[in-house]
């Protein structure tokens, strides 16, 4: 199966800072890679599909990028409310995995 | 708006069984696979299985093959997942999810319900 790493566990960031949070894949998935966010007692929401396509009513603030094996997601000026855990799903192959996901706090 | 509501999650003995539910809404059921994803308590998310448009196909994650099935009534707009055997570490939160393609799935999972929790516990 395709092993999803996300780095690192948790960052730390201050409101209105800029971050970007990394996954990388033990092999190639092309662009067959999606981004989710989770708050806390929430379900997962997708962000990012294609590696790149922000979801329907996801602002420009989050941006994908990458191919192959790894890939970046960029949160530009976090709010409060994007303190939440961030997870990329690769969907080339079965079975679909999930890296183990970015918590991002303040 | 598209909604998908989880049920029958709950407490149950190690070596027993459970169905979910999934109640699907806003959207044209019969025309999107659906999945089940889990979350143990504190950790990540785990893809469990998915079913086609149709109910015809049907995939699973390997560790579970043989102990859980998924189906559909498309009637009825409603997801299943049949859990038998259950061992402790089935303890999680079970997520029904949506493929956003029509007839053709995407595989990655566009609308979310809310979780229904089920423990293994003696």
């Amino acid at each position: 199966e395709i092993v999803m790493t996300q780095s690192p566990a948790t960052l730390s960031v201050s409101p209105g800072e800029r971050t970007t949070l990394s996954c990388r894949a033990s092999q190639s998935v092309n662009t067959n890679l999606a981004w989710y966010q989770q708050k806390p007692g929430q379900a997962p929401r997708l962000l990012i599909y294609g590696a790149s396509t922000r979801a329907p009513d996801i602002p420009a603030k989050f941006s994908g990028s990458g191919s192959e094996t790894d890939f970046t997601l960029t949160i530009s000026s976090l709010q409060s409310e994007d303190f939440a855990v961030y997870y990329c799903q690769q969907y080339l192959k079965w079975p679909l995995t999930f890296g183990g996901g970015t918590k991002v706090e303040i | 708006q598209v909604q998908v509501v989880e049920s029958g999650g709950g407490v149950v003995h190690p070596g027993g069984s459970l169905r979910l539910s999934c109640a699907a809404s806003g959207f044209t059921f019969s025309s999107h696979a659906m999945y089940w994803v889990r979350q143990a308590p504190g950790k990540g998310l785990e893809w469990v299985a998915v079913i086609s448009y149709d109910g015809r196909n049907k995939f699973y994650t390997d560790a579970l093959k043989g102990r859980f099935t998924i189906s559909r009534d498309n009637s009825r707009n409603a997801l299943y997942l049949q859990m038998n055997s259950l061992r402790p570490d089935d303890t999680a939160v079970y997520y029904c999810a949506r493929d956003r393609g029509v007839v053709t799935p995407t595989y990655y999972l566009g609308d979310w319900g809310q979780g229904t929790l089920v423990t293994v516990s003696s």
